[in-house]
C-alpha cells in the first residue's frame, strides 16, 4: 500500500495549462480504470474533479481533464484561473479491496 | 441535504480509545458503501477502511488493521469507526466519504483527532 507518486507542486499563470502526473504500480494504476482526482482547499473537505480515470462529475468545470496510461494518470487544467489554487490528490483502488492516495500537488497560479 | 457530519473526534491519551460516528442524511444510505480517509496535520490524504452497503465486504489499510474497526447502521443511517490502541501518528482529521464507482464523491467535514499525553 505504497502511496502514488506525484510531484509536490506545479505553478502556472493565469490561462495557461498545467499537468499534474500520478504515477502507481501495476497493483493500482496500471490494473484498474478507476483513477479518482480531488481538488483540497485550505482547512476544506476534499472535492471530487474526476472520477473513473477520465470522467467529470456534473457540475465540474471542463477546463479539468484527465487521462491515463499504463501505470500512469494525468490530471490537466486548462485555462488556469486564480480559484484553481489548491491541493490536488489523486487516488485509485487497488488490489485487495483498498484504495491508495498520491501524496498531494500544490498547485501555485502565480 | 445531502450531507455526511462526522462527530466523535478529540484529545485522547497515547493507548487509549476513540470512537467516531458520520451521520448520512439526504441520500438512502444504505444503498452506498462507506470509506473513513484521514489527514495527518500539513500531510496528504490516507485511506484507512472501506465497508460494502450490506456490511459484507470489510477492508483496511495496513496502517490501521487490527486497531481500528468500521461498521455501520443503516437503519441510523450512521458509519463508525472504533480506533483502539492509538499512537500519536494517528493524529489527523478523520473524514468519512461515501463511494460511488470506486470513486468519493461525498466528503464529510472531518473531525480532528488529536492522540497526545
Amino acid at each position: 500500500q505504497s502511496a502514488l507518486t506525484q510531484p509536490a507542486s506545479v505553478s502556472g499563470s493565469p490561462g495557461q495549462s498545467i499537468t499534474i502526473s500520478c504515477t502507481g504500480t501495476s497493483s493500482d494504476v496500471g490494473t484498474y480504470n478507476v483513477v479518482s482526482w480531488y481538488q483540497q482547499y485550505p482547512g476544506k473537505a476534499p472535492k471530487l474533479m474526476i472520477y473513473e480515470a477520465t470522467k467529470r462529475p456534473p457540475g465540474v468545470s471542463n477546463r479539468f481533464s484527465a487521462s491515463k496510461s499504463a501505470n500512469t494518470a494525468s490530471l490537466t487544467i486548462s485555462g488556469l484561473q486564480v480559484e484553481d489554487e489548491a491541493d490536488y490528490y489523486c487516488c485509485s483502488y487497488a488490489t485487495g479491496g483498498t484504495w491508495v492516495f498520491g501524496g498531494g500537488t500544490n498547485l501555485t497560479v502565480l | 441535504e445531502v450531507q455526511l457530519v462526522e462527530s466523535g473526534g478529540g484529545l485522547v491519551q497515547p493507548g487509549g480509545s476513540l470512537r467516531l460516528s458520520c451521520a448520512a442524511s439526504g441520500f438512502p444510505f444504505s444503498g452506498y458503501s462507506m470509506n473513513w480517509v484521514r489527514q495527518a496535520p500539513g500531510k496528504g490524504l490516507e485511506w484507512l477502511s472501506y465497508i460494502s452497503s450490506t456490511t459484507s465486504v470489510i477492508t483496511y489499510a495496513d496502517s490501521v488493521k487490527g486497531r481500528f474497526t468500521i461498521s455501520r447502521d443503516n437503519a441510523k443511517y450512521s458509519l463508525y469507526l472504533q480506533m483502539n490502541s492509538l499512537r500519536a501518528e494517528d493524529t489527523a482529521v478523520y473524514y468519512c466519504a461515501r463511494e460511488s464507482g470506486y470513486a468519493f464523491d461525498m466528503w464529510g467535514q472531518g473531525t480532528l483527532v488529536t492522540v497526545s499525553s
